[in-house]
């Protein structure tokens, strides 16, 4: 149990569907990431909020949508997907590494156990 | 680009042995490196956290080291054991906060 806790841990939607990933976290933590890993593949980082405002958008396409309503909860929105979507989404959060006024990129980032996507 | 390798792929050895796991980035202006296990079908546990200021950590039997000048690292597990069996993954933290991971080691220990 790392305190981050994600829902569902598995989803099978159809390519019109739209559903949502939940991930929270209750570390004290301000920094949440979404990350994508498929087979073969190394993680992928989608999406990084820092103090609740979205500070990096890997490329992703639009049909993920991810919405951080406070420093606790990350949601990531799903609609119109494609098979290859398919894969483990993995939620994590960190301290900012401007906590305190410092630049610190040394803290521990905590993983989720993940939400096994399939889509179908 | 920062990329990350991981060697070898596959790893599986009988209980009881000592091992190394490779890590290698391209670029070595990194702020930090981790050690990850991530068992299948489960998330991501970090073991070890490197800043790039210090050459190893220790926790355990688990032993990491940093050379960032040639860009490796190296994880280091003594007296393996079979509950050691999981993929460990290799990341580096890069100028922008994000961590960018290999494709991981995925090692068995048979009893």
């Amino acid at each position: 149990e790392t305190g981050v806790t994600q829902t569902p841990r598995h989803l099978v939607m159809g390519m019109t569907n739209k559903k949502s990933l939940k991930c929270e976290q209750h570390l004290g933590h301000n920094a949440m990431y979404w990350y994508k890993q498929s087979a073969k593949k190394p993680l992928e980082l989608m999406f990084v909020y820092s103090l609740e405002e979205r500070v990096e958008n890997n490329s992703v396409p639009s049909r993920f949508s991810p919405e951080c309503p406070n420093s606790s909860h990350l949601f990531l929105h799903l609609h119109t997907l494609q098979p290859e979507d398919s894969a483990l989404y993995l939620c994590a959060s960190s301290l900012h590494p401007k906590t305190g006024g410092l630049l610190k990129w040394g803290n521990t980032i905590y993983f989720g156990e993940g939400s096994w996507l399939t889509v179908v | 680009k920062q990329e990350v390798t991981q060697i070898p792929a596959a790893l599986s050895v009988p209980e009881g042995e000592n091992l190394v796991l490779n890590c290698s980035f391209t670029d070595s202006a990194i702020y930090n490196l981790q050690w990850f296990r991530q068992d299948p079908g489960k998330g991501l546990t970090s073991l070890l956290l490197i800043q790039s200021s210090q050459r190893e950590q220790t926790s355990g039997r688990l032993n990491a080291s940093l050379d960032k000048s040639s860009g490796r690292s190296t994880l280091y597990i003594a007296a393996s054991q079979p509950g050691d069996s999981a993929t460990y993954l290799c990341a580096v933290m890069g100028s922008q906060g994000n961590l960018i991971f290999g494709k991981g080691t995925k090692l068995s220990v048979k009893p």
